[in-house]
């Protein structure tokens, strides 16, 4: 199984507020993982990419960070949220045909 | 210029109408080449790949013409459960990241 765990599936947070998002792999060890974005009626943005423990590449430069702490855990972290950081936050893991996603977290930040 | 382009639509199509959507890409190379479905506040799933020769799968078929950075879903005999909107993706020629067009969204009438 490649199974991949978000959570939690919605969250409201005022801005200014930290965050913390994590999602675990199931599967072949050592998987390349990944987190985008997708801001309402807009496509998928690469935030960040990891492709082993400790090994993070950042794609855009914004006031989020991530961090790969465990082989099948993946975490996306904001010291303080903004209004803009709100939408559709989805985990994804590499696979033989392209990419598995979670089921992804819904941010609302106000 | 975006690196993958689609066009937003909706595509309005009646229940068993045949409709095609186009994608273009940007980097000649490109090597691999992706069709997602993404239903309405869900994750992306991948539908099918796409090979140079072609392929289909059931009502589904999809094209790729490298000459012009263009690839080609068509869907015959449309079904309601067919409405979502279409991910054009393509892997990038250096490792492994996806890149994904902004969407074409398909609306199937009764």
């Amino acid at each position: 199984s490649q199974t991949i765990h978000q959570w939690p599936a919605t969250l409201v947070q005022p801005v200014g507020s930290p965050l913390s998002l994590e999602c675990t792999v199931e599967g072949t060890s050592n998987p390349n993982l990944y987190w985008y974005r997708q801001a309402a009626g807009r496509g998928l943005q690469l935030l960040f990419y990891s492709i082993g423990i400790d090994q993070i590449s950042s794609e855009v430069p914004q006031n989020l960070s991530a961090s790969r702490p465990q082989d099948r855990q993946f975490i996306l972290s904001s010291k303080k949220l903004l209004l803009s950081d709100s939408g559709f936050y989805l985990c994804a893991r590499q696979d033989l045909y392209g990419y598995t996603f979670g089921s992804g977290t819904r941010l609302t930040v106000v | 210029r975006k690196e993958v382009e689609q066009d937003p639509g909706p595509f309005n199509v009646p229940e068993g109408a045949t409709v095609a959507f186009n994608c273009t890409y940007s980097n000649s190379a490109s090597q691999s080449f992706f069709w997602y479905r993404q239903d309405c506040r869900k994750e992306p799933k991948l539908l099918m790949s796409v090979y140079s020769s072609g392929n289909e799968d059931g009502r589904f078929t999809a094209q790729l013409n490298r000459a012009s950075q263009y690839i080609s879903l068509l869907i015959r005999d449309s079904k309601l459960s067919d409405s979502a909107t279409y991910l054009c993706v393509v892997r990038r020629n250096a490792g492994n990241m996806l890149t994904f067009g902004g969407g074409t969204r398909l609306m199937v009438k009764p």
